[in-house]
């Protein structure tokens, strides 16, 4: 499974786009890149997934450069509720015997 | 209508004893999950199971038997519980794609948090 570092905290205010980067510079050909929100007292929930280039749902966006060793996970105009703590992963799972590994995550703190 | 639901959400128990965490999924997946987060909040994996069939196994101590009476139910019983055991424990779910790779679009339940004293 490909080794991921993300910042362990930000701070943004309200209203604000909030960007966070993963390095992930050992991605494997076949290894997608997902990121997952987790907040307080509640388990990880999936945000958002891709292989190459932009994705982007209700939620986020999620920015690909073409050699994959590193993404951007975007948040449009974060609120208070969108502190948590977000966690890159980069991998593919076989229904064989490839474990999941989640990281320290970015502490993410929206400010009034 | 809880997707993924874990009972119980909080026990406290005494070094020794044996206790067991239900989970069940309503989400049709045929995957199901145990992690465990720790005070540090690092999130690792114990286990996995594909159509009641354990697929991944991570090095946890025998005291860990999952069971999985079927693809919408899988229970962590742990016995000679342990300080160390105090962490929260996650069940999640996922779909097998037809490729036969499990997608990292994992459904996680709410948490059990384990106090051993």
């Amino acid at each position: 499974l490909a080794k991921t570092t993300q910042p362990i905290s930000m701070d943004s205010y309200e209203g604000q786009e909030v960007n966070i980067t993963c390095s992930h510079n050992n991605i494997a050909t076949n290894d997608y890149i997902t990121w997952y929100q987790q907040f307080p007292s509640q388990g990880p929930r999936f945000i958002i997934q891709g292989y190459k280039t932009k994705v982007t749902n209700e939620v986020a966006s999620l920015f690909i450069p073409a050699d994959r060793k590193s993404s951007t996970l975007s948040l449009p105009r974060v609120s208070l509720s969108d502190t948590a703590v977000y966690y890159c992963l980069v991998g593919r799972i076989y229904s064989g015997n490839t474990p999941l590994v989640f990281g320290k995550g970015t502490r993410l703190s929206v400010i009034a | 209508d809880t997707a993924v639901s874990q009972t119980p959400k909080y026990l406290v128990t005494q070094m020794g004893n044996d206790k067991s965490i239900k989970c069940e999924q309503n989400l049709g997946h045929d995957t199901m999950y145990w992690y465990k987060q720790d005070s540090k909040k690092f999130l690792k994996i114990m286990f996995s199971y594909n159509n009641k069939e354990l697929i991944i196994n991570e090095t946890v101590p025998n005291r860990f038997s999952p069971k999985s009476p079927d693809k919408a139910h899988l229970n962590l019983h742990i016995n000679s519980l342990e300080l160390g055991d105090s962490a929260v424990y996650f069940c999640a779910s996922s779909q097998v794609r037809s490729g036969g790779d499990t997608p990292y679009e994992q459904y996680f339940g709410p948490g059990t948090r384990l106090t051993v004293t």
